[in-house]
């Protein structure tokens, strides 16, 4: 089953939070984040893995409950750059990867 | 570095058609995967390579097979082309084996644009 992300579209102002969170019915080793804009391919933001360690290389959190088989992706002060889909990737055996249907969010001036 | 290319980056078939997308990735890296992409959706694993030599089978493996011809090189072929199979593919690497869990970042390839008609 695909990990269920919400909200489905968001619209922010520039400078504006916003939280997407992606929920998965399955026991969870990792959590992938990636941006897709338009015509493109996705672009790595992050990963989380049980036990909390991040890796990760762009101004954006996240964080990972295992228990709950919950993640959630911070976006603070969003910028123009930010629009796009977001899709979290759940891992739940090794090389298993399974992609969320996506949050599309657009950042406007 | 190229990173992950993709050939051909659009084509359009006939159903009962046969092709095969190529990929290749100069990163060095162990794992590569092939996915497709349909509209308002996300990606669908079809076949994945954890090592040269080894494939296996995604959520989405029917209609496709796959050849990892060395390590840097993952193929995926439509054996009978059938207009369900129109999508966006992605091809996409990773880097080291990790056997715990906690998979490493995949890198994707810019897609190639299928439509069957």
């Amino acid at each position: 089953q695909q990990p269920v992300q919400s909200p489905q579209a968001v619209i922010l102002r520039e400078g504006e939070d916003a939280v997407i969170n992606c929920s998965s019915s399955k026991a969870l080793y990792s959590v992938h984040w990636y941006r897709q804009k338009h015509g493109e391919a996705p672009v790595f933001l992050m990963i989380l893995l049980k036990g909390g360690e991040q890796k990760g290389h762009e101004k954006i959190s996240a964080s990972f409950n295992e228990k709950k088989q919950q993640s959630s992706l911070y976006l603070t002060a969003s910028q123009l750059s930010y629009s796009g889909t977001y899709f979290c990737g759940t891992e739940t055996g090794t090389y298993k990867y399974i992609f969320g249907t996506g949050t599309r969010l657009k950042v406007l001036a | 570095n190229a990173g992950v290319t993709q050939t051909p980056k659009f084509q359009v078939l006939k159903t009962g058609q046969s092709m095969t997308l190529q990929c290749a990735q100069d990163m060095n890296h162990n794992s590569m995967y092939w996915y497709r992409q349909d509209p308002g959706m996300g990606l669908r694993l079809i076949y994945y390579s954890a090592s040269e030599g080894t494939t296996d089978k995604g959520e989405v493996p029917n209609g496709y097979n796959v050849s990892r011809l060395n390590k840097r090189e993952f193929s995926l072929r439509l054996e009978s082309a059938a207009p369900s199979q129109t999508s966006v593919y992605f091809c996409a690497s990773s880097e080291a084996v990790v056997v715990s869990g906690g998979a490493d970042t995949q890198y994707f390839g810019p897609g190639t644009r299928l439509t069957v008609l």
